[in-house]
């Protein structure tokens, strides 16, 4: 079965840097692209990032441009999000989630992984 | 990459069937076939109903359907039952980038 295991959530002060792993198992992961999307405590869902199945195209939302970067390491099946200049407001539960196809819907998610920013 | 607009509540008794809204553009919802729906349980991931307006993946019951006209779309729950009280959230493709409404909270009374 499919199943996307994220790690690396924590409490970190604002300003420092997290990197978050997603490890996929149960699909073919180098021909699926993935996303990370994330929400705030009590708030609603936040897409941040995505990579295409082979990392040749990624983008990323506004609000993390130029500090989150999205990777992926097929030999590992794993997924990464490397978030620098962390600050209070990306406090949220990361999710990564598999593409059906293309920017087309989420179709598995994993549990999600808890990132406090604060000081 | 605006939000999209959903009603923040929603409430039906069983057996009822409710529909929720989803707002967006001409550059998102208005102009892409890829426009998705979402159920999230609480403390729970969020699960595909949805996808591509009006399509349902193996194992979603028919009770929920999909539709949009132009820059609106829908989602309908028909048949309500004590389980489907949950948040949903719509997405929609916008050109290299997605974006959720703020999502509703459903009531099954």
């Amino acid at each position: 079965q499919v199943q996307l295991v994220e790690s690396g959530g924590g409490v970190v002060q604002p300003g420092r840097s997290l990197r978050l792993s997603c490890a996929a198992s149960g699909f073919t992961f180098n021909t699926y692209t993935v996303h990370w999307v994330r929400q705030a405590p009590g708030k609603g869902l936040e897409w941040v990032a995505v990579t295409s199945y082979d990392g040749s195209n990624k983008y990323v939302a506004d609000s993390v441009k130029g500090r989150f970067t999205i990777s992926r390491d097929n030999s590992k099946n794993t997924l990464y999000l490397q978030m620098n200049s962390l600050r209070v407001e990306d406090t949220a539960v990361y999710y990564c989630a598999r593409d059906r196809l293309w920017f087309n819907s989420f179709d598995y998610w994993g549990q999600g992984t808890l990132v406090t920013v604060s000081s | 990459q605006s939000a999209l607009t959903q009603p923040p509540s929603a409430s039906g008794s069983p057996g009822q069937s409710v529909t929720i809204s989803c707002t967006g553009t001409s550059a998102d919802v208005g102009a892409y076939i890829y426009v998705s729906w979402y159920q999230q349980h609480p403390g729970k991931a969020p699960k595909l109903l949805i996808f591509e307006v009006n399509k349902r993946p193996s194992g979603v019951p028919d009770r929920f359907s999909g539709s949009k006209s132009g820059n609106t779309a829908s989602l309908t729950v028909s048949g309500l039952q004590a389980e489907d009280e949950a948040d949903y959230y719509c997405s929609s493709y916008g050109g290299n980038n997605v974006a959720f409404g703020g999502g509703t909270k459903l009531t099954v009374l």
